[in-house]
């Protein structure tokens, strides 16, 4: 089956630094999403990406969609606390049919005020 | 608030035991995925219903089942439990091909 993998695994930032996240995919995509996920609580989504070299924006964060289709990667800038959790990147081959994702296994974010 | 509900919210069970989870999607949204989330595994999709009818089956054991009914709640039924089978379920709807979906809270089950 389809393998995501995502890193790093958890990082520790200072407030106010700058956090870069990436997924790679031994297979291509259609779609990428990256989502992130507070403890007790469902993903949320954050930005979803759609045409391969999209870059697109959400307030502090950035993602891009691989040229190649096999990657993504998210930044977050000028971390804050609430950015603490964790970040899933997800793709999406809709040539499935069914638009079911394949899920990352995810970057645990920790920010040190 | 996603507008996906999932009951209950945890589950604490024997193993060999049979429960039965609760999704209700967002209203108006036909599409239903299940997915189980656990330490070592991450999230992984397990099965999708659209508007009552088996669209897509991914790791999905043969212990495990699921329908979605008319008005369009959806059912996760796990029979002969075993201790690895405890995890985090979500459920996410979505309306159709050209949206994404949302994930409910999720059910923590727990197997002892």
């Amino acid at each position: 089956g389809q393998q995501l993998n995502q890193s790093p695994q958890s990082m520790f930032i200072q407030e106010g630094e700058d956090v870069s996240m990436n997924c790679t995919s031994s297979s291509i995509f259609n779609t990428w999403l990256w989502y992130k996920q507070d403890p007790g609580e469902g993903p949320v989504l954050l930005i979803a990406l759609y045409k391969a070299g999209e870059l697109t924006s959400n307030g502090r964060l950035t993602a891009q969609f691989g040229i190649t289709r096999k990657d993504s990667f998210l930044n977050i800038s000028a971390s804050i606390p609430s950015d603490v959790g964790i970040y899933f990147c997800a793709g999406r081959d809709s040539g499935a049919g069914s638009y079911q994702l394949t899920f990352g296994k995810g970057t645990k974010l920790s920010v040190i005020p | 608030d996603s507008g996906v509900t999932q009951t209950p919210k945890h589950l604490i069970t024997a193993t060999g035991q049979r429960v039965t989870l609760r999704c209700s999607p967002r209203s108006g949204d036909l599409s239903v995925y299940w997915y189980q989330q656990s330490l070592d595994q991450g999230l992984q999709f397990l099965i999708q219903y659209y508007n009552g009818e088996e669209r897509a089956k991914g790791n999905i054991l043969e212990r495990f089942s699921a329908q979605q009914f008319p008005d369009l709640h959806s059912e996760l039924n796990l029979s002969s439990l075993e201790l690895g089978d405890s995890a985090l379920y979500f459920c996410a709807s979505k309306q159709g091909p050209n949206t994404e979906a949302f994930f409910g809270q999720g059910t923590r089950l727990t197997v002892v």
